[in-house]
């Protein structure tokens, strides 16, 4: 029963350099999100995809690009990482009219 | 003005203790609220739905008040294990549900 697995769980990147975050849910959740958590901002959506084949933009996308793979995988990818970048990202899924399931997070430090 | 809106706290209380949260929105088209947990470096989990004739889960109850946009948690006997970050979350809009969070309430419970 995994839910929504994240990989990885930390990361540090120099600045410039790119990565893909991925997500997999196995809930046969239509809706994923794409988070960050900075301190003191509390969670903010990056993108997010109501359905395989589909993504939006959220509140802060820029400087992320994500892929809807199919309807499990949902990928954020940083393709020039900079500093204010640094953050806990989060993956969620969710099932019509309720809350999210989260996945346990990726630390990114970026230097 | 925030879409959603917390004191962040910190609540001391010592254990068996009753303490309330509130939260303030300001769409007045929300329709779903939540409120989640979330333990020090971990992620969000759902802790209750909140509905409209208010709703109680063992120790936690939830109210709304649709007229004045706050939500309350109200926990009874705290025991040790309730400290965490208690987060409100309102759905954004009333077509696809992007959900918005507010930025915590901490609680610290002591023996």
């Amino acid at each position: 029963n995994a839910g929504v697995t994240q990989t990885p769980k930390f990361q540090v990147l120099k600045t410039g350099q790119s990565m893909t975050l991925q997500c997999a849910q196995d809930m046969n959740h239509n809706s994923m999100y794409w988070y960050r958590q900075d301190p003191g901002m509390g969670l903010r959506l990056i993108y997010y995809s109501a359905s395989e084949g589909t993504t939006d933009k959220g509140e802060v996308p820029n400087g992320y690009n994500v892929s809807r793979l199919n309807k499990r995988e949902f990928s954020l990818r940083l393709e020039s990482a900079a500093p204010s970048q640094t953050s806990v990202y989060f993956c969620a899924s969710k099932a019509g009219n309720y809350g999210y399931t989260f996945g346990s997070g990726t630390r990114l430090t970026v230097v | 003005r925030k879409e959603v809106e917390q004191d962040p706290g910190p609540f001391n209380v010592p254990e068996g203790a009753t303490v309330a949260f509130n939260c303030t929105y300001s769409n007045s088209a929300s329709q779903s609220f939540f409120w989640y947990r979330q333990d020090c470096r971990k992620e969000p989990k759902l802790l209750m739905s909140v509905y409209s004739s208010g709703n109680e889960d063992g120790r936690f109850t939830a109210q709304l008040n649709r007229a004045s946009q706050y939500i309350s948690l109200l926990i009874r006997d705290s025991k040790l294990s309730d400290s965490a970050t208690y987060l409100c979350v309102v759905n954004k809009d009333t077509g696809f549900q992007k959900l918005v969070f507010g930025t915590g309430t901490r609680l610290l419970v002591s023996p």
